[in-house]
């Protein structure tokens, strides 16, 4: 059974921190790496993907993936109380394939 | 604006009951999926569909079927609502040539199954 694994916290950290959100995949095939985000009552949104070894920035946002390791983590730099919600790792598995696994996702609380 | 719409946002049936959740996608996307979202479980897919009338089982297919007519409609099926398919529902849908692979999601229907 492919897995994705991440701490389903809550991982609680002070307005204008950073927030390190981590998340482990079992499939070394795997070729996709998403980060999505989901507020309480919705449905998820996308906010990072990442395909080759090392960083991606975008705003405050900054997707880190090492695949030797098997592992993607989200850092979330200046966190903001809006930032609170719960964060899906999601992987991508080979290439020709339709299919996602998700993570069962890190709740992240930003305290004001 | 891209956009993923499902037929309920709240549906409340009784054990042995037919159900169907309908979902349309107005992106012209290829692919379309069915999740279930439990707590503790994290979303699980139920079926996708990568083209008309094409379908494939996802990881927990039992107690589901599906049914994808026209390329914008993508519809679940319990054939006979079990308590333990009380759940929120989540469709989504992708398009082969977005190089970001996104899944857009619709806001879900939250399903009570008495």
């Amino acid at each position: 059974q492919k897995e994705v694994e991440q701490n389903s916290g809550p991982l609680s950290v002070p307005e204008g921190a950073i927030a390190s959100l981590n998340c482990t995949y079992s499939d070394r095939g795997s070729q996709s790496f998403f980060w999505y985000r989901q507020y309480s009552g919705k449905s998820p949104e996308l906010i990072m993907f990442i395909y080759s070894n090392g960083d991606k920035e975008d705003g405050r946002f900054t997707a880190q993936l090492n695949k030797a390791s098997q592992y993607v983590s989200l850092l979330i730099r200046d966190s903001q109380p809006s930032d609170s919600a719960t964060y899906l790792c999601a992987v991508k598995l080979v290439a020709g394939t339709y299919k996602y696994i998700f993570g069962t996702g890190t709740r992240l609380k930003v305290l004001a | 604006d891209v956009k993923v719409t499902q037929s309920s946002r709240y549906l409340v049936k009784r054990t042995g009951e037919k159900v169907f959740l309908e979902c349309v996608q107005d992106m012209d996307h290829e692919n379309m999926f069915w999740y279930r979202q439990d707590p503790g479980l994290g979303l699980r897919l139920i079926y996708f569909s990568y083209d008309v009338k094409m379908k494939e089982k996802g990881d927990i297919p039992e107690g589901y079927s599906v049914s994808r007519e026209k390329k914008e409609r993508f519809s679940l099926i319990l054939e006979s609502a079990s308590t333990n398919q009380t759940s929120m529902y989540l469709c989504a849908s992708s398009s082969e040539g977005d190089r970001r692979n996104e899944q857009f999601f619709g806001p879900g229907t939250r399903l009570t199954v008495l």
